[in-house]
Formats: structure tokens, sequence, C-alpha cells
């Protein structure tokens, strides 16, 4: 079964920094990704997925990107917000039916005014 | 559009009684539920899902059970809870014809067991 690894566990940065998250994954078997925020004491949001045959997907000013030869995926969050923080969870499946997603420990961003 | 309500909120349970959480889909029809868990530390893990009513397939053994009376609403349930229960309970749906199942979370359920 799918390992996912996101590192770091926490993260600080100053409001308007652009910043990149990272997510690992074993197995290169990739069906899609999924990335979530979610908010304190609060369930996840579905912020972009990237089906397999992708490379990105863009909304607004996230950017996700998965490299499965490398078993990696980024989140790229550009000119960050206070309203940004969050903690951010990536999802990997290895096969068609949601039942199959394995999720990481998630990100804990913190962005600073 | 479409909405999933999960209650309560929160909920403080002595070890040995019993559990009900209750989630509900609004504005579509056959979708896949799940259940999961969230613990301090760990990731999410999966408990139950359920792709049509009274089709339940568990994930991890455990004093929990599900059950989906009707299309669009899924229950969790235990008859004796442990302190090992406690944590955030969180239902989620995605839709059946959507190949790529986009997962969208209700808001989660608190519990302590104590």
């Amino acid at each position: 079964k799918q390992e996912v690894t996101q590192i770091p566990a926490a993260l600080s940065v100053p409001e308007g920094e652009n910043l990149v998250l990272n997510c690992s994954f074993t197995d290169s078997a990739i069906y899609n990704l999924q990335w979530f925020r979610q908010d304190p004491g609060k369930g996840l949001t579905s912020l972009l997925l990237i089906q397999s045959s992708q490379r990105e997907q863009t909304s607004g000013r996230l950017n996700a990107s998965l490299d499965k030869s490398s078993g990696r995926s980024t989140l790229y969050i550009a000119a960050s917000q206070p309203g940004d923080s969050a903690t951010y969870l990536c999802a990997f499946s290895s096969g068609a039916g949601s039942y199959q997603l394995t999720f990481g420990k998630g990100t804990k961003l913190s962005v600073i005014p | 559009s479409q909405t999933i309500h999960q209650w309560p909120a929160t909920l403080v349970q002595p070890v040995g009684s019993p559990l009900s959480l209750e989630c509900t889909v609004e504005g579509t029809s056959n979708p896949n539920l799940y259940w999961y868990r969230q613990a301090a530390g760990r990731g999410l893990q999966l408990l139950f899902y359920s792709v049509g009513i009274g089709q339940i397939s568990s994930e991890v053994p455990q004093n929990l059970s599900a059950s989906r009376p009707q299309d669009r609403q899924f229950i969790l349930s235990s008859k004796k809870l442990l302190l090992s229960d406690s944590g955030f309970y969180l239902c989620a749906w995605s839709a059946s014809w959507d190949r790529w199942e986009k997962l969208f979370f209700g808001s989660g359920t608190q519990l302590s067991v104590l």
C-alpha cells in the first residue's frame, strides 16, 4: 500500500512570500492525487485533483504538480496571505475508487502578517 | 448543489457507552460514502465505505460499525466505546459517476471518550 510523506510537518512564512509544500509517495502506480486544505477543527476542503495522465493543475494562486518518476508532488502557493494558514494534506490513489486514497499527515502552514 | 451534513460537531462520551454519528448528503443520488478517523498526529484512516444501500466495506477491524439505511444516509455506531475511539470523525462522499471521484468532506465530529 502507498506510503505518503509530507515534509515539513510545519512551516511559517511571512505574508506575500511564495512557498512550496512537498509530498512524496512510494508507489509509482498513481491513479490520481488530490490536495486538501483543513482548517482547525474542520473538515477537509478539496483544492486540486491531478489525474494520472496530467502533470499539473492550477486554481488561482495554487499550482499542484505531479512527477510520477520521482514519486513527488508539490503544491505551490503564490503571494501567500494570512487566510492561507491551515493544514494542507495530499492524498494518492493507486486505483479507481476513493476508498483507495492514502493520505499524508499534512503540513501545517502559518502565514505571518 | 450538493451538500453534506454531519452531526454532532462535538461529543463527550464515557467509556462503555454507545455511539451514533450521522451523515447525510443532499443534492445527489447514489453517492459513494465514507467514514474516516483522524487521530492526533496521525493521517486520515478510512474506517468504512459504501457504494450503495446496505453495502458496507470495513477497512479496519475495530468495535465500530457502519450502516446505510437510505441512499444518502450513513451512520457510524458502536455498542461500547473504548478510550482509543477518541478522535476526529469525518464523513465524506464522492460521485459514483465521477471517474476520478473527487472527495467532499463533512465538517467533522470531535469525539472524546473519557
